[in-house]
């Protein structure tokens, strides 16, 4: 079956610039997480939805990052006035309801601030 | 910010050696898990641990958990050059069981 699906693979801007990150997650799959991964590093924390509700943004590192997920499937992370800093790979995972359940990531999208 | 060390940074073997991973972590958790990531890809969860468990096998992973020393061992088994790859652990929080805390990696490099 489908896994979870991320766009653009990759993307270029100019910093300040906005970008807009899409992920598509496993149908069904109630929770959607977003990580950031910077290069020879894990995977970083930054929010995390249940259906709709966004339960967790305790990770954005700051207010120009903005999540989203209106209508409980497909999710949107915005960056505003990108920052060189911003550069990484943004991986998004779905999981299933249940208890132990693993995250299904999508390859990333790697974003590069010039 | 990242849960614990995993070492060794990087691992390089010939195929058909065996592979041993490390990681430590800073708190209690409900579970520790173990992702590979090829090159270029996303993660793919290989194996989960419960905290009350001390020892899980699947196909040539075998996965060790000590928590008093808040620690966990990988080993794989009769490498094969697919498994070249960086390996994570990560652990949920022991009052959070939502999102992830990811260990550093191991580069695991496997020479045909």
């Amino acid at each position: 079956g489908a896994g979870v699906s991320q766009s653009p693979r990759y993307k270029v801007a100019k910093r300040g610039q906005d970008v807009a990150l899409r992920c598509d997650p496993i149908s069904g799959h109630v929770s959607l997480f977003w990580y950031q991964q910077a290069l020879g590093q894990g995977p970083e924390f930054l929010t995390y939805f249940q259906n709709e509700a966004q339960l967790d943004k305790s990770g954005l590192p700051s207010d120009r990052f903005f999540a989203e997920r209106p209508e409980g499937s497909v999710s949107t992370l915005k960056i505003q006035r990108t920052q060189q800093e911003d550069s990484a790979v943004y991986l998004c995972a779905s999981r299933p309801w249940g208890e132990d359940q693993p995250q299904h990531f999508g390859d990333g999208t790697r974003l590069s601030i010039l | 910010s990242q849960q614990g060390e995993e070492d060794p940074q990087a691992l390089s073997i010939q195929e058909g050696e065996n592979a041993t991973m490390n990681c430590s972590y800073k708190t209690s958790i409900n579970n520790l898990q173990w992702y590979r990531q090829n090159s270029g890809r996303g993660l793919v969860h290989l194996i989960l641990i419960r905290s009350n468990e001390r020892e899980k096998h699947s196909g040539r992973l075998r996965v060790t958990l000590d928590t008093s020393k808040k620690s966990s061992s990988l080993l794989i088994t009769a490498s094969r050059a697919a498994d070249t790859a960086s390996y994570f652990c990560a652990t949920d929080g022991a009052y959070n069981t939502d999102k992830l805390i990811f260990g550093t990696g191991t580069r695991l490099q496997v020479f045909p």
